[in-house]
């Protein structure tokens, strides 16, 4: 079936815009993880749904990030007011069910480049 | 808090040679261990995985084991092949949710 999807897979954006990226994790997973990756460095955990409700939004930098799952399938991680340093790779993962022994299957990643 | 740390790379290989690229961790309680890879131009995919002490994970000829007297979980494989060269991180999640924390990576480069 059908893995993860990530759109847009590259996202070129100027220093002060909003943008959003979007995760269509696997049918059926109701669990659904954002994680930042930074050039040569591994993965960091920004948020974790569970159906609809973010369980955990430890993760997140500062109040210019949020995301949503409204229907408990799709998620949007969206950015204000983005700034240089937020460039790096976003990964979205979804796994059947939450808790620590359960497989995350990643997306490709969108790219984000913040001129 | 929760840590991995994995050895720093890149490592560099011939082929049919013995890999092992060292993990260890720190957790306040009992988690699962993983290995994931990343192929050049791919995304991260699981190699591996073990859930409790003792345990043993394998895949595609590579295996660890979840060791924890020394908080360990080492990648290892006995012949590398040109096609295992990709970047490997460790990473571990606790009982509950089930948050990855990842390691930066190793770098494994195969020359034929």
């Amino acid at each position: 079936g059908a893995g993860v999807s990530q759109t847009p897979s590259n996202k070129v954006t100027e220093k002060g815009k909003y943008v959003e990226l979007r995760c269509d994790p696997i049918s059926g997973h109701t669990a659904l993880y954002w994680y930042r990756q930074s050039l040569g460095q591994g993965p960091e955990f920004l948020i974790y749904f569970q159906g609809t409700g973010a369980a955990d939004d430890s993760g997140l930098p500062n109040d210019r990030f949020f995301a949503v799952r409204p229907e408990g399938s799709v998620s949007t991680l969206k950015i204000q007011r983005t700034e240089r340093g937020d460039s790096a790779v976003y990964l979205c993962a979804s796994s059947q069910n939450q808790g620590g022994k359960e497989t995350q299957y990643f997306g490709p990643g969108t790219r984000l480049l913040v001129l | 808090g929760n840590s991995v740390t994995q050895m720093e790379g890149p490592v560099t290989l011939s082929e049919e040679a013995f890999l092992t690229i060292n993990c260890t961790y720190t957790a306040t309680g009992y988690p699962s261990l993983f290995w994931y890879v990343q192929y050049p131009g791919e995304g991260l995919q699981l190699l591996l995985k073990a859930t409790k002490a003792d345990d043993k994970g394998s895949n595609k000829g590579f295996e660890a084991t979840y060791r924890k007297e020394t908080t360990s979980f080492h990648l290892e494989k006995g012949s590398v092949q040109v096609s295992d060269s990709a970047v490997y991180f460790c990473a571990l999640s606790d009982r509950g949710q089930g948050n990855l924390i990842f390691g930066k990576g190793t770098k494994l480069s195969v020359k034929p």
